[in-house]
């Protein structure tokens, strides 16, 4: 069955990095965008950014322009999300999704189980 | 960015109510909106894509409507497995943007 798998939990201090990966299983990889989301504790969903696994292109929210990278290995069906200079409010649980099209437009479908990133020092 | 409004931003019901949650887009987005029902310590799950469209396995209890700048999400007889928070989305452009959510909760 088509399901996404992700890394597990991190905790790190401030100013570090953090890289987390979602592994997708039973679609073609590379016909699906990924999209991640976080949530911060007892918050909403916050949309990061999106990314092609087709040609690797990618959107990414303002706020974390600069900050956040997402790419793709095609030859193990994974994506990655790396956040670097983390801070205390970076702290959430953090999803990959994969799209699903329909009528020429592409929405959030599929999610992983999540990734819990602890920023503290 | 288009905001999206979600109310209430809770609400108290009694299982076999009718339930009814609006989501208001801060410019059109055609039909191009997304709900999401999350379950503590879960990830969300797709409900609705399309403003109306079901998600495949999903119970016809659940209803979307709407176009343009306001939509609803109704569940049309509140079930136990209901009491969640919902989210609606919209991805007419970038950023993708959520509501603030909607939890429902029992009375």
């Amino acid at each position: 069955q088509v399901q996404l798998v992700q890394s597990g939990a991190e905790v790190k201090k401030p100013g570090a990095s953090v890289k987390v990966s979602c592994k997708a299983s039973g679609y073609t990889f590379t016909s699906y965008g990924i999209t991640w989301v976080r949530q911060a504790p007892g918050q909403g969903l916050e949309w990061m950014g999106w990314i092609s696994a087709y040609n690797g292109n990618t959107n990414y929210a303002q706020k974390l322009q600069g900050r956040v990278t997402m790419t793709t290995d095609t030859s193990t069906s994974t994506a990655y999300m790396e956040l670097r200079s983390l801070r205390s409010d970076d702290t959430a649980v953090y999803y990959c999704v994969r799209d699903e099209y329909y009528d020429s437009s592409a929405y959030p479908r599929l999610w992983g189980q999540g990734t819990l990133v602890t920023v503290s020092s | 960015d288009i905001q999206m409004t979600q109310s209430p931003s809770s609400l108290s019901a009694s299982v076999g109510d009718r339930v009814t949650i609006t989501c208001r887009a801060s410019q059109g987005i055609n039909n191009y909106l997304a709900w999401f029902q999350q379950k503590p310590g879960k990830a969300p799950k797709s409900l609705i894509y399309a403003a109306s469209n079901l998600q495949s396995g999903v119970p016809s209890k659940f209803s979307g409507s709407g176009s343009g700048t306001d939509f609803t999400l109704t569940i049309s007889s509140l079930q136990p497995e209901d009491f969640a928070t919902y989210y609606c989305q919209q991805y007419k452009s970038y950023p993708l943007t959520f509501g603030g959510g909607t939890k429902v909760e029992i009375k």
